[in-house]
């Protein structure tokens, strides 16, 4: 069963303006990590942002923030003031604790593609 | 800081050769874990090493073995070479196995089967 659901495959934004990035996820954990990368075109996957499944407040990273709903098992990205070098492939992943199943491995979404326009 | 280091960067081979890859983790990370990205699609999971010893292996058929070395440093070994094995190998490194710790990605390895 998919544990990772991003539901737009792509979306086009104006530079400056902010931008949602959807992620729902599934698990019966209660101790799980919720994370987001970027991955532009030269492969490389970069950290942007953690939430913790016991956190309290929702993640802030610069100009990156995670819209953490526990309840509805959401984890939306936003990025605000987009740049032109945000234009990129953005995962959205879950870890969860360490069992037989899972063996704490990064779960991946099939990812969102971001194109920012002048 | 180094970042987690891989090599090579690309990778040309013909069917039924055998592949190895190579790992350096960020300086204090003793977790390792490999990762297969066939273009269009997320990451999947193949192997995650902690401490020297396998924690975790994936869906993956027996072609694919790993191995951790005392360094933490980590080889991810394919044979018997399918054109189905073309992917970008992304290899992370993170201090353990616990979901609260953040894995920091590599440049990735393009593999390309002929």
């Amino acid at each position: 069963a998919q544990k990772i659901t991003q539901t737009q495959p792509g979306m086009f934004v104006q530079e400056k303006e902010a931008v949602t990035l959807d992620c729902t996820y599934d698990t019966s954990d209660q101790s799980y990590g919720l994370f987001w990368y970027k991955q532009p075109s030269s492969g490389e996957m970069i950290f942007l942002i953690y939430q913790g499944s016991y956190d309290e407040q929702n993640a802030t990273e610069g100009r990156y923030s995670l819209n953490f709903q526990k309840a509805r098992k959401s984890a939306n990205l936003v990025i605000s003031a987009s740049q032109l070098g945000d234009s990129a492939m953005y995962f959205c992943a879950m870890r969860e604790a360490m069992t037989t199943d899972s063996w704490g491995k990064l779960q991946f979404g099939a990812g969102t593609q971001v194109v920012v326009t002048p | 800081d180094a970042g987690v280091t891989q090599s090579p960067t690309h990778l040309i081979k013909t069917r039924g050769q055998q592949v190895t890859l190579r790992c350096s983790p960020i300086s204090g990370h003793k977790s390792v874990s490999w990762y297969q990205q066939v273009l269009g699609q997320g990451p999947q999971f193949i192997f995650q090493y902690y401490e020297k010893e396998e924690r975790g292996r994936g869906n993956f058929p027996d072609r694919f073995s790993a191995r951790q070395f005392p360094n933490y440093s980590s080889e991810l070994n394919v044979n018997a070479l399918l054109l189905g094995d073309s992917a970008l190998y992304l290899c992370a490194s993170s201090l353990s196995w616990s979901s609260t710790d953040t894995q920091y990605f590599g440049p990735g390895t393009r593999l390309t089967v002929l």
